[in-house]
């Protein structure tokens, strides 16, 4: 069953340095992953995707994500933060029929 | 890009009555639409699979009678909770699949007094 998995529920950073939110997934065959973010009260805005072509990944707000089948991840990352990056980070993996499986999220901080 | 327009954004109703959740897509045709719950600081919870002309895929633990759920035409899908209890408080979010990917609408804020 294909899964995905992020590590550390929290991540609190300071304005200007390097973000990094960590997902690992799970499958047996090549997987599609999202990265979306979620602001107070709203929903889900995609922030990028993998989908089999290009490993690096880049997408909105200056964010990027590598996609490394040898470690099984596809980690969030941002070269400095912004105070408004601070939001609700959730790794998703398409599974069958369209549906997806979002991981537990991981809450962003930025101190300023 | 693909928009998804969900209604109410928040409401609030009395312990008893039923309250109905409005998902549109805008500017695309969605065959399949997906309605999730999501409790303060946890992740989405897929409640059921909303398709076009035929009756809705509930997951395990959602009780179908409970949160009823129409798809009446192409962009247009309802989730009725019927008789509200204060455990049904809870933040309501759908999406509309296209090209393999989600598009999620604003969320519903439902507090049921």
């Amino acid at each position: 069953a294909q899964s995905v998995t992020q590590l550390g529920s929290h991540v609190s950073v300071s304005e200007g340095a390097l973000v990094l939110l960590r997902c690992n997934y799970s499958s047996s065959v090549p997987p599609y992953l999202f990265w979306y973010v979620q602001y107070p009260n709203q929903g889900l805005q995609l922030l990028l995707k993998y989908t089999s072509a290009a490993t690096l990944v880049k997408g909105i707000n200056g964010f990027e994500a590598e996609f490394k089948k040898s470690e099984t991840s596809f980690h969030l990352t941002k070269p400095s933060a912004h105070m408004r990056d601070a939001a609700e980070y959730f790794c998703a993996v398409r599974l069958t029929g369209n549906q997806f499986y979002f991981g537990t999220g991981t809450s962003l901080t930025v101190i300023p | 890009g693909a928009v998804v327009s969900q209604h109410p954004s928040w409401v609030i109703c009395k312990s008893g009555t039923s309250v109905k959740i409005e998902c549109r897509s805008l500017d695309f045709q969605a065959t399949t639409m997906f309605w999730y719950r999501q409790f303060p600081k946890q992740s989405l919870m897929l409640m059921a699979t909303s398709n076009e002309g035929s009756k809705a895929t509930y997951e395990q633990g959602v009780e179908k009678d409970k949160f009823l759920i129409n798809h009446a035409s192409l962009t247009l899908s309802t989730l009725t909770v019927t008789s509200a209890h204060p455990e049904d408080s809870s933040f309501y979010i759908c999406s509309a699949s296209l090209s393999m990917q989600q598009y999620f609408g604003a969320g519903t804020r439902l507090s049921v007094l």
